[in-house]
């Protein structure tokens, strides 16, 4: 089936460790996106990726790193510089139309201890 | 940039109600998608909508681009409904999509 599929859907770590969360896709999209979601609020960006090995800081990139080395994988990565990481994050994939649709993963919960 | 306001933030329907959520953004779009997050997180495409009328089964939204704001209808509404509805949108001229904050449906039986 196509979609798009994140890993691990749970995740627990140390403060100070460095976290890599997976994002692929199969859907054949450009473009990715990475997005945190905190209890009770809306999605805020994080990165985004247009194209391969490309991308750029979306409104709170701080503490987050990613890459794009191939069309159908775009990790993430939660450094200890993030001050706040215990959060949702969702990763999504645009339409091939550049219709500006997107399509969402399950996401993943992360929670620093 | 472009905002986003929904209302109501939240609301509580008994099974079988109807309700409209409502979504006002500051500036002219590109598109306009809703979508709905279940009680597990995961976003579900709704409706992709930047203007005009659509209908899938017991859910309808319209958009109306000149007057900047889109409603999502809800009929016999049942408990399955309940969770986050959340409008997103892209500004005309921007790639980015940006969301409300989402309305907050809980369905009673």
């Amino acid at each position: 089936d196509g979609g798009i599929t994140q890993s691990p859907k749970y995740l627990f770590r140390k403060e100070g460790q460095n976290v890599t969360l997976s994002c692929e896709q199969n859907l054949n999209h450009d473009a990715m996106y990475w997005y945190r979601q905190d209890p009770g609020q809306g999605l805020r960006l994080i990165y985004y990726s247009q194209i391969v090995n490309d991308f750029q800081k979306g409104d709170i990139a701080e503490g987050y790193s990613v890459s794009r080395e191939k069309k159908e994988s775009f990790p993430l990565t939660v450094t200890s510089a993030q001050k706040n990481p215990t959060a949702f994050y969702l990763c999504a994939s645009e339409g091939t139309s550049n219709t500006g649709e997107l399509f969402f993963g399950e996401g993943s919960r992360l929670t620093v201890l | 940039g472009i905002q986003v306001e929904q209302s109501p933030p939240d609301l509580i329907l008994q099974e079988g109600a109807n309700s409209t959520l409502r979504c006002n953004f500051s500036d002219s779009v590109n598109n306009l998608q809703w979508f709905h997050q279940n009680p597990w997180g995961q976003l579900i495409n709704l409706f992709y909508i930047p203007s005009g009328t659509k209908q899938n089964g017991r859910l309808s939204a319209t958009t109306v681009a000149t007057e900047r704001y889109s409603l999502l209808y809800i009929s016999s509404s049942q408990t399955t409904d309940s969770g986050v509805y959340f409008c997103a949108v892209v500004g005309a001229g921007g790639f980015k999509t940006i969301f409300g904050a989402g309305t907050r449906l809980f369905v009673k039986a």
